[in-house]
């Protein structure tokens, strides 16, 4: 299985609301990541795990809450938001450590009202 | 921190005609360089990568160049074809391995 899922596919939610993306691999990876992309842009680092602990925190808003409950599982838990966080969100994993691919999973699309 | 700037932005060729993305990047620890294709509502996919130890990488009619010198690489695509046609990502990837930072995008048009 080479492949990387995430749920939901799309998500509306207000700014008061508490919601959660999560995303899945089986692949073995040690690396998984949060990526947000907002139209027409690159993908832009959010978080990165390494064996299930926070490795990079890119100075992203508390709002934001990362979470790795085993090495297959990848978190993100959402509250308070802003409608400028609208965006795709993107998980991906890779094996480790020294430059490997990363595999992305199909994204989160994040609607704030 | 590393900094990657991609031309061109956008770059529409006719079929069969060769595309070149040219990018440069600023942390000369930078030691990964990735090429990522990103269709309109999918997600990123690899299609070549390049390390800092080689200087050119072929895959059919995909090929990357590295230049370490002058800390620039390019993406070059031969006989174009119609579903070519996406956003192509650069992408330099720090010592540590798992800092990625990507350039800004060129979204390729393949006219048939």
């Amino acid at each position: 299985d080479t492949e990387v899922t995430q749920t939901p596919k799309h998500l509306v939610m207000g700014m008061t609301n508490k919601k959660s993306l999560k995303c899945e691999q089986h692949m073995g990876h040690r690396a998984m990541y949060w990526y947000k992309q907002k139209a027409k842009k690159p993908p832009e680092l959010m978080f990165v795990y390494s064996y299930e602990k926070l490795s990079i925190n890119e100075s992203v808003p508390s709002r934001f809450s990362p979470e790795c409950p085993n090495s297959s599982l990848l978190n993100l838990h959402l509250h308070a938001l802003q409608p400028e966080d609208s965006a795709l969100y993107l998980c991906a994993s890779s094996q480790g450590q020294g430059g490997y691919e990363q595999y992305f999973g199909p994204g989160t699309r994040l609607t704030v009202t | 921190g590393e900094n990657v700037e991609q031309h061109p932005s956008t770059l529409s060729v006719q079929e069969g005609d060769s595309a070149v993305i040219k990018c440069t990047y600023s942390d000369s620890a930078s030691n990964y360089f990735p090429w990522y294709k990103q269709e309109l509502g999918k997600r990123p996919q690899l299609i070549i990568d390049i390390r800092s130890n080689v200087g050119e990488k072929k895959d059919q009619r995909i090929a990357v160049t590295l230049n370490k010198t002058a800390k620039h690489f390019s993406l070059h695509i031969t006989e174009t074809q119609p579903e070519d046609s996406a956003v192509y990502f650069c992408a330099a990837t720090d010592t540590g391995g798992f800092k990625t930072i990507f350039g800004a995008g060129t979204r390729l048009f393949v006219k048939a």
